[in-house]
């Protein structure tokens, strides 16, 4: 499968512990985004990469939040001292920008399963 | 980003077809109208997307109004597999699209026997 993927599928933490979660996109594309789904609501962007560039970041990701994609392939979206109130789905999406976008306007994310944080 | 209001809900008889309105009264011209769903415990799916004209694919019709204030996605033949939740989004297209989707709440779509 050649799908976005994402690890762990599940995550059960204490308050206060740290977390990290990966995502491996679709390799050939070269834009990279993080989401975060609560129960009942819609995806909530968190961050988008270009590369190895972070281009974006919400004012939902706070100073514990941090992403990188060092090598403009794999994801890695940490979170340091975890609140009950980081309990979420999160999300990766991962789409492909080119030239014929802009004009076509694709906007074609695809997202993987998603991590589900549970923060005791 | 065009703001987007959908139905809470809707049901739908198997094998009827099933019609999502969505209204965008502050579409701006370069913005399409993006369709997505999201299967229970699974991430978002790519449906369709649109400008102006109607536009069909293996999956659903997009049909959109002339003054692109609103638009319907259309499931031909609606299966108990299509229940999950349904997202209208407004993306703008150009040198400055960065593809981030901003995502509503959607309308829930419960396929009955």
């Amino acid at each position: 499968d050649t799908g976005v993927s994402q690890n762990p599928r599940h995550k059960i933490t204490k308050r206060g512990q740290n977390v990290t979660f990966r995502c491996d996109p679709i390799s050939e594309h070269n834009r990279l985004y993080w989401y975060r789904q609560t129960l009942g609501q819609g995806p909530e962007f968190l961050t988008y990469f270009q590369n190895e560039a972070q281009l974006e970041k919400s004012r939902l990701l706070s100073d514990r939040f941090s992403a990188e994609r060092p090598k403009g392939s794999f994801s890695t979206l940490e979170i340091q001292r975890t609140e009950q109130g980081d309990s979420a789905m999160y999300l990766c999406a991962s789409s492909r920008r080119g030239l014929a976008d802009t004009l076509k306007g694709t906007g074609e994310l695809f997202f993987g399963e998603g991590s589900r944080l549970t923060v005791l | 980003d065009a703001k987007t209001t959908q139905p809470p809900s809707m049901d739908c008889a198997e094998g009827r077809a099933a019609n999502l309105p969505c209204n965008h009264s502050t579409i701006s011209g370069n913005e399409y109208v993006y369709w997505y769903r999201q299967i229970h415990s699974q991430g978002p799916q790519y449906i369709i997307h649109g400008l102006k004209n109607n536009e069909t694919n293996e999956m659903a019709s997009l049909i959109i109004t002339e003054d692109r204030k609103s638009s319907t996605l259309i499931l031909p033949h609606a299966t108990l597999r299509d229940t999950a939740v349904y997202y209208c989004i407004g993306g703008r297209i150009g040198s400055s699209n960065t593809g981030k989707l901003i995502f509503g709440q959607g309308t829930t779509l419960q396929v009955k026997p």
